[in-house]
C-alpha cells in the first residue's frame, strides 16, 4: 500500500523564521512528487519533482528530492504571516491517482 | 475562466438521506477525481475518472458512486448518507501528463458536507 508521511504534523514559528518541512514515501512505481499549500479552501500547486538533486524554487519557497532516500523537503525563507496554511505533500501513482500525506500546519506569528 | 466549481458549497444531511455534488470543470481536462479531506487524514481519493466515459474507485470508495456525465462534469452521489461521511469533499481535475509526473491537479473550492 502507498504511503506518505510528512514531518511534523505542526509547526509555529516567528516571522523571518526559516522552516523545513519533511514528507518520506513508499510507492509503488514512483513517477513524482508534489506540493501543495492549502489556506481555507482548496489545495494550490507548489511544486513539481521528478529528479533527485534538483532544486525547485519560487521565491522563498524551494524544495528538492531525494529518490534514493525517498524523501522530499520544502524550505521556507523569511517566513510571513501569508504563509499560515497547510502544506500537503503527494506522490503520484500508476494511473496517475495521487497519495496524500496528512499534511504539516504551519502557524507563523507575527 | 472559472477552473473547477463544485456545487453546493455546504450542505446538512440526516442519517439516510441521498444527494448528489456537482462538480465541472472548465479547462478541457481529461481527468477528473473526487477526494474527502478529514482532519488529520489530509485528502483521501474516493473516485476516478481517467477520462470521458470511464471511473475507478479510490482509495475509499464504499458508500459513493460516480458518474462521469461528459468531459467536464463529475458527480459524486451518496445514497445513504452516514455519520461517517461527514467531510470536505474536493473535486479536482488534471490533463493527461506525458512521461513521468508532468501534471498537476487543480482543486475546486470544496463542499463541506455534515450529516445528522
Amino acid at each position: 500500500e502507498d504511503k506518505v508521511v510528512q514531518s511534523p504534523l505542526s509547526l509555529v514559528v516567528h516571522e523571518g523564521d526559516t522552516v523545513t518541512l519533511n514528507c518520506s514515501y513508499e510507492v509503488t512505481n514512483f513517477r513524482s512528487l508534489l506540493w501543495y499549500k492549502q489556506e481555507k479552501k482548496a489545495p494550490t500547486f507548489l511544486f513539481m519533482l521528478t529528479s533527485s538533486g534538483i532544486e525547485k524554487k519560487s521565491g522563498r519557497l524551494s524544495s528538492i528530492l531525494d529518490k534514493k532516500e525517498l524523501f522530499s523537503i520544502l524550505n521556507i525563507t523569511a517566513t510571513q504571516t501569508g504563509d499560515s496554511a497547510i502544506y500537503l505533500c503527494a506522490v503520484e501513482a500508476p494511473a496517475r491517482q495521487l497519495t496524500f500525506g496528512s499534511g504539516t500546519q504551519l502557524t507563523v506569528l507575527p | 475562466n472559472a477552473g473547477v466549481t463544485q456545487t453546493p458549497k455546504f450542505q446538512v444531511l440526516k442519517t439516510g438521506q441521498s444527494m448528489t455534488l456537482q462538480c465541472a470543470q472548465d479547462m478541457n481536462h481529461n481527468s477528473m477525481y473526487w477526494y474527502r479531506q478529514d482532519p488529520g487524514m489530509g485528502l483521501r481519493l474516493i473516485y476516478y475518472s481517467a477520462s470521458e466515459g470511464t471511473t475507478d474507485k479510490g482509495e475509499v470508495p464504499n458508500g459513493y458512486n460516480v458518474s462521469r456525465l461528459n468531459k467536464r462534469e463529475f458527480s459524486l452521489r451518496l445514497e445513504s448518507a452516514a455519520p461517517s461521511q461527514t467531510s470536505v469533499y474536493f473535486c479536482a481535475s488534471s490533463e493527461k501528463g506525458q512521461g513521468a509526473g508532468t501534471y498537476e491537479q487543480y482543486f475546486g473550492p470544496g463542499t463541506r458536507l455534515t450529516v445528522t
